[in-house]
């Protein structure tokens, strides 16, 4: 069974700095791995997904992720840090099954940004 | 807005009511899913459309849920004799089927639907 493991429930940064969220798979198949972001009483919206091309990933809003099969890990980036960036991102694994493709989501990142 | 609509947006029932959500999608998305977030987590996914027949339905989704794509265009989801336990986002994403070589096509999520139940 495919599954998403997010380190980390809360990540604080100062606003122009690094921002780096984790997030590692576990899938017997190459996946298909996703990045959403949610913000307050919003639907989810894709950042950035990875679908077997380039390992790294650029997204919208200036994040960008890695895939790393050997640390079957897919970390969200974004080199500094706005306080529009202020939201829970999700990171989710699709286990591409049936032809379609359900997502398994891990239990979100709340990033805070502070002035 | 050409995005996926839900409604009602909030929910407020008591215990052993039955309630029932709405779900319009982007048009022409033949794919349509729906998923529960609880507080403090990730979207679980519940079940599944291709046009109007349902594809998958997750262990989640129990006897008193039951959802419906009626000619494969706006979709219903509903919950009998709800518990305390079904208070959460329930949220519904769609999607086209991929064209080409291509086996992965964007899903779009709506707003939701917050259901808190007394």
């Amino acid at each position: 069974a495919q599954s998403v493991t997010q380190l980390g429930s809360h990540v604080s940064v100062s606003e122009g700095a690094l921002v780096l969220l984790r997030c590692n798979y576990s899938s017997s198949v190459p996946p298909y791995l996703f990045w959403y972001v949610q913000y307050p009483n919003q639907g989810l919206q894709l950042l950035l997904k990875y679908t077997s091309a380039a390992t790294l990933v650029k997204g919208i809003n200036g994040f960008e992720a890695e895939f790393k099969k050997s640390e079957t890990s897919f970390h969200l980036t974004k080199p500094s840090a706005h306080m529009s960036d202020a939201a829970e991102y999700f990171c989710a694994v699709s286990p591409f099954s049936g032809g379609y493709n359900k997502l398994i989501f891990g239990a979100g990142t709340r990033l805070a940004v502070h002035p | 807005d050409t995005g996926v609509s839900q409604n009602p947006r909030h929910k407020i029932t008591k215990r052993g009511q039955n309630v029932t959500f709405r779900c319009d999608p982007i048009s022409e998305h033949n794919r349509l899913y729906w998923y529960r977030q609880t507080l403090g987590q990730g979207p679980e996914f519940l079940t599944y459309f291709q046009n109007e027949a349902q594809l998958e339905k997750s262990r989640l989704l129990s006897d008193r849920f039951s959802a419906e794509r009626p000619k494969g265009s706006f979709s219903t989801l509903e919950i009998q004799r709800t518990e305390q336990g079904d208070s959460a986002m329930y949220l519904c994403a769609s999607s086209s089927l991929p064209r080409g070589q291509a086996n992965y096509n964007e899903q779009f999520f709506g707003p939701g639907t917050r259901l808190t139940v007394l």
